[in-house]
Formats: structure tokens, sequence, C-alpha cells
């Protein structure tokens, strides 16, 4: 139960797009479409910003999109805000008895 | 509205158990619709799944961890448990109570150090 791979940082100024990749293996992110997506503002508990790679749940803009191809998930920030400055962590479910497994995070800074 | 509150110690010494609970409001911890869970972020690190347990009473631990690591629910407190015996220094986290996987609905988090 290996954890995804995500780059440590990412950057953009405001109104540009930010995409941030999450690298897995057949067995999680290239087996099933559950991946998540979660933003972690500083000493906030996480948010979920994805589901099942593309859905957002209420509440979120549609500015954060998903996506994926083979192993690799993706989130794309468009018309980037200085509120998206946060932590962003990718997650997939890894077959049934399996709790599913996290990205490394990645942290996005607005310039 | 799916509400979640950590309770417990936020020291506890080597070797000893940590117990956290998780208040549930707006539902009912038996419902069929939910799952529960616990997820921890050591201080500046990633987040880790410890387990889930289902309204059913079934549970799934983190392989690593399965061996010290216990879930239950309380439907008469709408409460579900963890405990985690003969802790670390490397148990030090920010430990989140959660519903669901994807995680829809967490807990505000709370700070357990382990040190004597």
């Amino acid at each position: 139960q290996s954890a995804l791979t995500q780059p440590p940082s990412a950057s953009g100024s405001p109104g540009q797009s930010v995409t941030i990749s999450c690298t897995g293996t057949s067995s999680d992110i290239g087996a099933y479409n559950y991946v998540s997506w979660y933003q972690q503002r500083p000493g906030k508990a996480p948010k979920l910003m994805i589901y099942e790679v593309g859905k957002r749940p209420s509440g979120v803009p549609d500015r954060f999109s998903g996506s994926k191809s083979g192993n690799t998930a993706s989130l794309t920030v468009s018309g980037l805000q200085s509120e998206d400055e946060a932590d962003y962590y990718c997650s997939s479910y890894a077959g049934s008895n399996n709790l599913g497994v996290f990205g490394g995070g990645t942290k996005l800074t607005v310039l | 509205q799916l509400q979640l509150q950590e309770s417990g110690p936020g020291l506890v010494k080597p070797s000893e158990t940590l117990s956290l609970t998780c208040t549930v409001s707006g539902v009912s911890i038996s419902s069929t619709t939910y799952y529960w869970g616990w997820i921890r972020q050591p201080p500046g690190k990633g987040l880790e799944w410890i387990g889930s347990i289902y309204y059913s009473g079934s549970t799934y631990y983190k392989p690593s961890l399965k061996s010290r690591v216990t879930l239950s629910v309380d439907t008469s407190k709408n409460q579900f448990s963890l405990k985690l015996s003969s802790v670390t220094a490397a148990d030090t986290a920010v430990y989140y109570c959660a519903s669901g996987n994807p995680v829809f609905h967490w807990g505000q988090g709370t700070l357990v150090t382990v040190s004597s």
C-alpha cells in the first residue's frame, strides 16, 4: 500500500492555471475511477475538492477540475486566486478490504 | 448537517494507549449511508489512514498498525472511538475522525503528543 506520488510544490500567478499530478499504479489509480483531491489550509482539516476523478462536491468552485490518464491523476486549478494557496492531497481507492492511499501532498503557492 | 468532533487526551506517555472519541451529530451513527474512520497527520507531514468501521461493525485497519489499533462504535452515544496501544513518539500527530471514503466530512482534528 505505497503512497501516491505528488510533486512537493507548484505555483502560479493570479488568474493563471496550475495542474498538480498524482501518480499511482495499476492497482490503485489505474484500476479504479475513485480518485479524490483534498485542500488543506494551515491549521485546518482537509476539505474534499474532487471525488470520483472529476466530480465536485456542492460549494466547490468550478475552477477546480480533475482528470485521469492511466496511472496518473491530475488536479487543475484555473483562474488562480490567493485563497487557493494551500496543500493539496490526492487519494485513491485501492481495492476491497483496503483503506485506500494518499499522496504525499503538494504545496500550491500563488505568486 | 453531519458534524464530527474529536475528544480525548492531548498528551500520552510512551508505551501507553491513546484513546480518542468522535461524537457524531446530525445523523445516526447506525445509518447505512455512512461509515466512520480515523486519519492522522504527523506534524509537517501528510495524511495517513488508520482504520475505518462500518455500521455493521466490520473494521479495516492499516496493515502496519493493525496489531495496535481497535475501532469501536457506541450507538447509544452516537460516538465511535479509536484505541492505539503501545504508542511511541512516532504516533505524535493530529488525529482526525472522518466520515466515508472519499471523506466528505472531517472533524476539526486533535493534536496528540506522545511524550513522557
